[in-house]
């Protein structure tokens, strides 16, 4: 079965913090995502990678940054955290990009 | 823009019930997904029908797809009280076929 990581489930920080989440897949998929999950908006996309170092923005990409040096990891990054951006984020892969997306069960991120 | 919006917002039923959730979307589509997510998890993918097909069964779910009214159902028969938890469509359109689209998802309480 593939696992999709994500390092923490819970993370409270501080407005102006640089935050970052890490997702790791052990199914060698050439694509990842990461999301955004609030209330009565249901998934966000925030940006994508479909390849090593490679990256795309997704529909609220704004604030945030991603990395993807190896092909297992993808990690989400708050510049400057804002209290905006408490939210639930959730990490996916999938191989090929429209095909099912495994996800990983999420990171509740404050941001005080 | 909103592509997949799930009706209704929130569905409460018994037990041994049929739960019918339905799914709309405005583009022409590759693919349609169903997820399932439990609270405070990651989504589960349940099922995936694609674009010419009309339905799919998978165990005690049926899909069923209509693509002139750009619409989709996911029936759950004799219902479980493990079942309760929030479901998703998701679509992969033709013009973004690198990701996917989800809905704000439907709420499905069983009581037992």
């Amino acid at each position: 079965d593939v696992k999709v990581t994500q390092s923490s489930r819970y993370l409270v920080k501080r407005t102006g913090e640089k935050v970052f989440l890490e997702c790791v897949q052990d199914m060698d998929h050439e694509n990842m995502f990461w999301y955004r999950q609030d209330p009565g908006l249901g998934l966000r996309l925030i940006y994508f990678s479909y390849d090593v170092k490679m990256k795309e923005k997704g529909d609220i990409p704004e604030g945030y940054s991603v990395s993807r040096e190896k092909k297992e990891r993808f990690s989400l990054i708050l510049e400057s955290a804002s209290t905006n951006q408490t939210s639930m984020y959730l990490c996916a892969s999938s191989s090929p990009p429209n095909q099912p997306q495994h996800f990983g069960d999420g990171t509740r991120l404050s941001i005080l | 823009s909103q592509q997949g919006e799930e009706d209704p917002q929130a569905l409460s039923i018994q037990e041994g019930e049929n739960a019918t959730m339905n799914c709309s979307y405005k583009t022409s589509i590759n693919n349609l997904q169903w997820y399932r997510q439990n609270s405070g998890r990651g989504l589960v993918h349940l099922i995936l029908i694609r674009s010419n097909e009309r339905e799919k069964h998978s165990g005690r779910l049926r899909v069923t797809l209509d693509t002139s009214k750009k619409s989709s159902s996911l029936l759950i028969t004799a219902s479980r009280a493990a079942d309760t938890a929030s479901y998703f469509c998701a679509t992969s359109s033709i013009q973004g076929a690198q990701k996917l689209v989800f809905g704000q998802g439907t709420r499905l309480t069983i009581n037992p």
